[in-house]
Order: C-alpha cells, then structure tokens, then sequence
C-alpha cells in the first residue's frame, strides 16, 4: 500500500533553514507529480509547491518563491522541501501528498497524504 | 489565483441528518473539484474527486455535484463518524486553492 512518511520538522529560529524529506513506498514513485501542503495550527490547508514525475517542472505558491524548493530523487523515491530564510508564518504542518493519476501535475486530487511533519519557527 | 468560498464554515446535525456543504470557484474549474475530510490530528484524506466521483473505499452516503462554478457535497445520512472538517479544493490550475472548510460538529 501507499506510504509517505515526513521527516525532518522542528523548532527553527527565523531566517534559518530546514530541508523537510518526504520518504515514499507502496507505487511508482518516479511515474507521479508531488505536493507539499501546509496547515498553520488551526487553520485551514494551504497549497505550497508541487514537482513534476521527472522533476522537469516546478510550482510555487506567491508566499515562498525564492525561499522554497521542492526537489525529488526518483532513485531513492524521495521528496524534498528545502525552506530558506524561515518566517513566523510558515510554522505549520507540512505535509506531502501524491496524485490520483500519474504523470498528472494537476487535474487530480491528493489521493494519499503523509502524516505531516510540523515546523515551528520561533526565536 | 482561483478562489474557493465554502460555506458555511461550521454548522451542528444530527446523527441521521442530511448535510449540504457548498464551495464556489472565483472563475470556471470544469469539473475540477475535490472534497476531503480531515479529523483532528489527521492528514486530510479524498472523498469526491472531479466534482461528483466517489473516492474507492468511500460511503455512498457522501456525493458531489456542480452547477456551473458552484458545487455541493452532500452527507445523505451523517454517521458518527463524519464529525469533522470538511474541505474543497480546485485542481484546475496553479496555484491549487482550497476552500475555508466547514466543521461539522454534534447538535
């Protein structure tokens, strides 16, 4: 079965850095595009970035270009978030997500979630 | 950037109630729509896709439907279980938007 497991969260100060990993088992990891999505604590779910199955094309919501980037290795059927220059806002549940249909980079829904890895940005 | 207005944003039922949930896209998304439930502590997880396709494994109590760029999840009989938030989401263009969501809670 599908599994996604987050890693690497924690407590940050503001304007440092984190690389958030997103280990993936259970399909063909390098035939699907990816997705981080984050949720401020009580708050809503926010689209963060999405990569392409060959890692070709990548997308960003306004709020992190420039301070975001999503990467993948399909050999090791990992993803990848590197978060530069870390603000108060962007304390948050992180969590990958995988698409229903491959080779889709949008179109379909997030089919299978991570558990979430939570970043607190705080000094 | 395509915004998503769900209402309403919590409303309590009843155990056996019908429950409607409505989401309007700022501009057309065809079909693009999907509704996921999230329970506290959980990751969000997919009931209808492509605005009126049930998820595999999911009740057929929960359907979608679309009128134009409104849509509807409907809960034909709430269960126990469905106590949580629910939201929509645009898969139609970049940047994916969701809606607010609506909590739903035990009257």
């Amino acid at each position: 079965q599908v599994q996604l497991v987050e890693s690497g969260g924690g407590v940050v100060q503001p304007g440092r850095s984190l690389r958030l990993s997103c280990a993936a088992s259970g399909f063909t990891f390098s035939t699907y595009a990816m997705h981080w999505v984050r949720q401020a604590p009580g708050k809503g779910l926010e689209w963060v970035a999405l990569i392409s199955y060959d890692g070709s094309n990548r997308y960003y919501v306004d709020s992190v270009k420039g301070r975001f980037t999503i990467s993948r290795d399909n050999s090791e059927n990992t993803l990848y978030l590197q978060i530069n220059s870390l603000r108060a806002e962007d304390t948050a549940v992180y969590y990958c997500a995988k698409v229903r249909n491959s080779y889709d980079n949008t179109g379909s829904p997030f089919d299978s979630w991570g558990q979430g890895t939570l970043v607190t940005v705080s000094s | 950037d395509i915004q998503m207005t769900q209402s309403p944003s919590s409303l309590s039922a009843s155990v056996g109630d019908r429950v409607t949930i409505t989401c309007r896209a700022s501009q057309s998304i065809s079909i693009y729509l999907n509704w996921y439930q999230q329970k506290p502590g959980r990751a969000p997880k997919v009931l209808i896709y492509a605005a009126s396709s049930l998820q595999s494994g999911v009740p057929s109590r929960f359907s979608g439907s679309r009128s134009g760029t409104d849509f509807t999840l409907t809960i034909s009989s709430l269960q126990p279980e469905d106590f949580a938030t629910y939201y929509c989401q645009q898969s139609y263009s970049i940047p994916l938007t969701f809606g607010g969501g609506t909590k739903v809670e035990i009257k």
